[in-house]
């Protein structure tokens, strides 16, 4: 099935640790985004990807770092967790960019940093 | 600021209809999302809206009106299973998305 997988789907982690979410995608889109969500909050944009080989930051980028080595992976790594960065995070990806394509979700990584 | 405003929470009877609001100031515009997003799950596309107007699809119907700046979601004969939270995006002049927090809509029978 087409889509996009995240991994892992759930994690608690000690504050101080190093984390990669993992994100890959099969439809061949071009831009790629990681979003957290937290409650009471909209979507946040953490980092994105037009193409392979490019990255941006978004709203919310400090503590993360992103990696465009290919097409299909987006990699996520918080290079030393903090109590802040529990949320859910989501990988999404779009067919388009500064088009108006939808954007396809993963199922989401819920992080818990103590 | 960018802002997207959307109630909180609201409750419908099934069978029923019901109308999401959404307002909006942003920097541009370049069109206007509505997700759904069930409970512990990922968003996924409902509707799109860049011109003026209601777009229908099936029970659903999302409406725009940019000198406004405001949409909303009209969802008709209303089933359990569209308890969810539904969130409402902006594009803005860089193409970027500002999302609202979203409004939980809860289905009584």
């Amino acid at each position: 099935i087409a889509g996009i997988t995240q991994a892992p789907t759930s994690q608690i982690l000690a504050a101080g640790r190093r984390m990669t979410l993992r994100c890959t995608q099969d439809m061949r889109h071009n831009a790629m985004y990681w979003y957290r969500q937290d409650l009471g909050l909209g979507l946040r944009l953490i980092h994105y990807s037009n193409t392979a080989g490019t990255t941006g930051k978004g709203e919310v980028p400090d503590g993360y770092s992103v990696s465009r080595a290919n097409t299909d992976d987006f990699p996520l790594t918080l290079a030393s967790a903090v109590p802040s960065q529990t949320s859910v995070y989501f990988c999404a990806s779009s067919d388009g960019t500064g088009g108006t394509g939808e954007l396809f979700f993963g199922e989401g990584s819920r992080l818990t940093v103590l | 600021g960018q802002n997207i405003d959307q109630p909180t929470e609201m409750t419908a009877t099934e069978g029923a209809i019901v109308q999401i609001n959404c307002t909006y100031q942003t920097s541009g515009f370049n069109g206007l999302f509505w997700y759904q997003q069930h409970a512990g799950e990922a968003p996924t596309f409902l509707s799109y809206n860049v011109l003026d107007g209601l777009e229908e699809k099936g029970r659903f119907s999302s409406f725009l009106s940019r000198s406004k700046g405001y949409s909303y979601l009209l969802l008709k004969e209303l089933q359990m299973k569209d308890s969810a939270s539904y969130l409402c995006a902006v594009m803005d002049s860089n193409y970027q998305l500002i999302w609202g927090a979203g409004t939980k809509l809860i289905i009584k029978p």
